[in-house]
């Protein structure tokens, strides 16, 4: 089964950083993209950026270019997603996806999300 | 930048009746970039259409797609209770902006 599972929510204070983590299994990590998408509470879907993990190529959102950082690490076919200094703005839903090909595609395969909430 | 407007905000509709979910491009786009996800409560997106009309796997077929233009429509005919839902339409091909969403509810 193709799948991607997402690490576990995360309680974290404004100025801490994060990493989350998203893992593949069920196909060749490194021939898709990974994109990841934040849903803030009540709010609709924006996408951050997409990583290929194949080489490394990163694609970032306007909206989220030096907010945060996409990795990924093919060996262990798991992207991340990761802050350096969070902010309460940060509370979000966010959820990693992949293309359905090789090349830049509609996202077929989700995770189950990572809640993240930044509280003092 | 594509901008993506979705209409209506919400449609309220019963079971059984079709519903007409658009989406208007900010500007000329490849339709072959058009793709429509579905999101239940508490639940991930799920891929419906790509492509603006093609239906991704395990999709019934009362779920399709088209598109006029910068127009993109989904249609779902004999709305069943699970259909009713949040719908986002999205391009994709270098930027993957979404649109702002249609809730289907029961009326």
């Amino acid at each position: 089964e193709v799948q991607l599972v997402q690490s576990g929510a995360e309680l974290k204070k404004p100025g801490e950083s994060l990493k989350i983590s998203c893992k593949g299994s069920g196909y060749i990590f490194p021939n898709n993209w990974v994109a990841w998408v934040r849903q803030m509470p009540g709010k609709g879907l924006e996408w951050m950026g997409l990583i290929y993990p194949g080489d490394s190529d990163t694609r970032y959102s306007p909206s989220f270019q030096g907010q945060v950082t996409i990795s990924a690490d093919k060996s262990i076919n798991t992207a991340f997603l990761q802050w350096s200094s969070l902010k309460a703005s940060d509370t979000a839903m966010y959820y990693c996806a992949r293309t359905q090909s090789n090349s830049f595609d509609a996202f077929d395969i989700w995770g189950q999300g990572t809640m993240v909430t930044v509280s003092s | 930048d594509i901008v993506l407007t979705q209409s209506p905000g919400t449609l309220s509709l019963s079971p059984g009746e079709r519903a007409t979910l658009s989406c208007r491009a900010s500007q000329s786009v490849n339709s072959n970039y058009l793709a429509w996800y579905q999101q239940k409560p508490g639940q991930a997106p799920r891929l419906l259409i790509f492509g603006a009309s093609s239906r991704a796997t395990g999709i019934p077929d009362r779920f399709s797609g088209s598109e006029s233009g910068t127009d993109f429509t989904l249609t779902i005919n004999r709305l069943e209770p699970e259909d009713f839902a949040v719908y986002y339409c999205q391009h994709y091909g270098g930027s993957w902006p979404f649109g702002q969403g249609t809730r289907v509810e029961i009326k």
